[in-house]
């Protein structure tokens, strides 16, 4: 149950886009669309942003889109807002019936 | 509205045992599947366990033979029970449901277990 794994931190201007990518295995990522992503302000739960992949729940901006190749999983926020500065992670279904996490990302709007 | 509201944290003793307790409103436990997830102070999210709407429970190794996920259902609640805890135990515990698909769409406030002597 190795956590997916994450690029540390990722930043980009406002209006630019950025791509979180969460890198598994055949036993999980690769395996099952079963993929989501989660926003985390400081102090806050999760906020669930992408599911199955590259499902938006009711009331997220369409400026969020996921996608998936192979064993990889990433997440795009295209017109980055100063809002979107947060820490994202992946999480995804593994063949054991269990899930699990990314190691997570700091997206800092510059 | 969905509401899920977690209590039962405190401070314990390394190799003592805590309950947490995670009371939904607004929809029926046993009819998703609901899942613990846990952050150290300053750390990332780690899953912790889960109760499919079956029955079936699973652990992350981390937690396997010292915790147990279980619900109420006539109290609509879920439960974590916690024994032989230790250091690195101390986290915020989230209660967090999924509605059929593979995300967790509602997640409780968070209860903060401390592990000191």
């Amino acid at each position: 149950q190795s956590a997916l794994t994450q690029p540390a931190s990722v930043s980009g201007s406002p209006g630019q886009s950025i791509t979180i990518s969460c890198t598994g295995t055949s036993s999980d990522v690769g395996g099952y669309n079963y993929v989501s992503w989660y926003q985390q302000h400081p102090g806050k739960a999760p906020k669930l942003m992408i599911y199955d992949v590259s499902n938006r729940p009711s009331g997220v901006s369409n400026r969020f889109s996921g996608s998936k190749s192979g064993n990889t999983a990433s997440l795009t926020i295209s017109g980055l807002q100063a809002e979107d500065e947060a820490d994202y992670y992946c999480s995804s279904y593994t063949s054991s019936s269990t899930f699990v996490f990314g190691t997570g990302t700091k997206v800092t709007v510059l | 509205e969905v509401q899920l509201v977690e209590s039962g944290g405190g401070l314990v003793q390394p190799g003592g045992s805590l309950r947490l307790s995670c009371a939904a409103s607004g929809f029926t436990v046993s009819s998703n599947y609901m899942s613990w997830v846990r952050q150290a102070p300053g750390k990332g999210l780690e899953w912790v366990s889960v109760i499919y709407s079956g029955g079936s429970t699973y652990y992350a190794d981390s937690v396997k033979g010292r915790f147990t996920i279980s619900r109420d259902n006539s109290k609509n609640t879920l439960y974590l029970q916690m024994n032989s805890l230790r250091a690195e135990d101390t986290a915020v515990y989230y209660c967090a449901r999924a509605d059929g698909s593979s995300g967790y769409d509602y997640w409780g406030q968070g209860t903060l277990v401390t592990v000191s002597s």
